[in-house]
């Protein structure tokens, strides 16, 4: 079945670095791909989102591209800052007649410290 | 414009025993999805429900069952709970009639002692 596979944490950055999480999907067809953020105590918040390839989601300073060839979605963001802390899952859509499921990744916690 | 909401927030109990736990999509919304997210993993797909029938399932036991109301609120039921079943449950909800955004709610954590 259809799987995603992202970086294994804890990733722990100073504020202002550089930041890549990494994720890769195994799937039949072509799904589209989501991060989503998931702050302490909190349920998932879509971050952004990428329906064909070569498509770019942004938001919030965060990018991903939808990279067919390499199957791959990577998380990128220039500058992070402490507000960014939080889990990060790489998420991609399995549809069938007509209903949607999502199936993620194990997540990837980021701290960011000032 | 209210969320998703859920209830209970966090709920205790024991093996052997049976829970229910609901949501309420956001308004508009007819579609809901049941995840369970164990600690440290992402959710899992557990079903989904369409006009009040189970649309999609997940690889879940038949312990777990739901219903959706005509308001398009649902609820998830887990019966002869075992330790495992402690996790954070997730609804999420989607307007049907295309590959729509899935809106979480902040989801029911379950004990089971």
């Amino acid at each position: 079945g259809d799987s995603v596979t992202q970086m294994e944490g804890p990733v722990t950055l100073s504020e202002e670095a550089f930041l890549t999480i990494n994720c890769t999907y195994t799937a039949t067809g072509y799904p589209s791909l989501f991060w989503y953020v998931q702050y302490p105590g909190e349920g998932l918040q879509l971050l952004l989102k990428a329906t064909k390839a070569d498509d770019k989601g942004s938001n919030k300073g965060f990018e991903a591209t939808y990279r067919k060839e390499t199957t791959s979605f990577h998380l990128e963001k220039g500058s992070v800052q402490v507000s960014d802390s939080a889990v990060y899952f790489c998420a991609l859509s399995d549809v069938q007649g007509g209903s949607e499921k999502l199936v993620f990744g194990k997540g990837t916690k980021l701290t960011v410290n000032p | 414009d209210a969320g998703v909401t859920q209830s209970p927030t966090h709920l205790i109990k024991t093996r052997g025993q049976q829970v229910t736990l609901r949501c309420s999509p956001k308004s508009g919304h007819d579609t809901v999805s049941w995840y369970q997210q164990a600690l440290g993993q992402g959710p899992q797909f557990i079903f989904q429900y369409y006009e009040e029938e189970e649309r999609q399932r997940g690889n879940f036991p038949d312990r777990f069952s739901g219903h959706q109301f005509p308001n398009y609120s649902s609820e998830l039921n887990v019966n002869a709970l075992l330790l495992g079943d402690s996790a954070l449950y997730l609804c999420a909800s989607i307007l049907s009639g295309g590959q729509e955004t899935q809106y979480f709610g902040p989801g029911t954590r379950l004990l089971v002692l």
